[in-house]
């Protein structure tokens, strides 16, 4: 099993649309999660992190399941602009070990 | 922008070679790790240094190597170049000294092909 494991996608989503990403990690000892955003031929930038008791910011809502390993990104009324790659990341603090998922691909149609 | 910069932005080298990276962190960041990109994949952690000592590492031969100078600057160094190490170089720099927790600031990569 792989250490972080997206859904590629692509996922084709029409403007306005919600969309939901899932993201499972394989070590229990994990301690940071975060989601970041890449667009095409541009440096990763922090979206957001992940908290235990789940997170939102705007239209971004960020949730974390450590019984079953998984954290989760959802995007309300999407728009234009989020079309970019989504990336998972974990993070143990133990060798300051830092995993990014492969990411997973939005597009957003108007 | 970050305020991380990486030179050059592109590179082109053979088989074999050696090549060194360069890359400056952001103002008051003590922390630098890097990255490998290969095409339709996510980062790959290389290493991270902490001043001026490597504080963690990912699975990647002893090929790759790095410093970190006083001013917290860094460079990546890979010797003996194989065609799989075509990718996308990324740094990153954060505040102090635990990446783990903290939000990484990227610059913009250098992109280095490998003929």
């Amino acid at each position: 099993r792989k250490e972080v494991e997206q859904d590629p996608g692509p996922f084709n989503v029409p403007e306005g649309a919600t969309v939901a990403f899932n993201c499972t990690y394989s070590n229990s000892a994990s301690q940071s999660f975060f989601w970041y955003r890449q667009d095409c031929r541009k440096e990763p930038k922090l979206l957001m992190s992940v908290y235990s008791s789940g997170n939102e910011d705007g239209r971004f809502t960020a949730q974390l399941n450590r019984a079953s390993q998984y954290i989760s990104l959802l995007i309300r009324d999407s728009k234009l602009s989020d079309s970019a790659t989504y990336l998972c990341v974990v993070a143990m603090n133990r060798d300051d070990k830092i995993i990014f998922g492969k990411g997973t691909r939005l597009h957003i149609l108007p | 922008e970050t305020g991380v910069t990486q030179s050059p932005t592109h590179l082109i080298k053979t088989r074999g070679q050696q090549v060194t990276l360069r890359c400056s962190s952001q103002s008051g960041h003590n922390t630098v790790s890097w990255y490998q990109q290969a095409l339709g994949q996510g980062p790959q952690f290389i290493f991270q240094y902490y001043r001026e000592e490597e504080n963690g590492r990912g699975n990647f031969p002893p090929r790759f190597s790095g410093l970190q100078f006083p001013n917290y600057s860094s460079e990546l160094n890979v010797n003996a170049l194989e065609l799989d190490d075509s990718a996308l170089y990324l740094c990153a720099s954060s505040p102090s000294g635990g990446a783990a927790n903290e939000k990484l600031f990227f610059g913009s990569g250098t992109q280095l092909s490998v003929l």
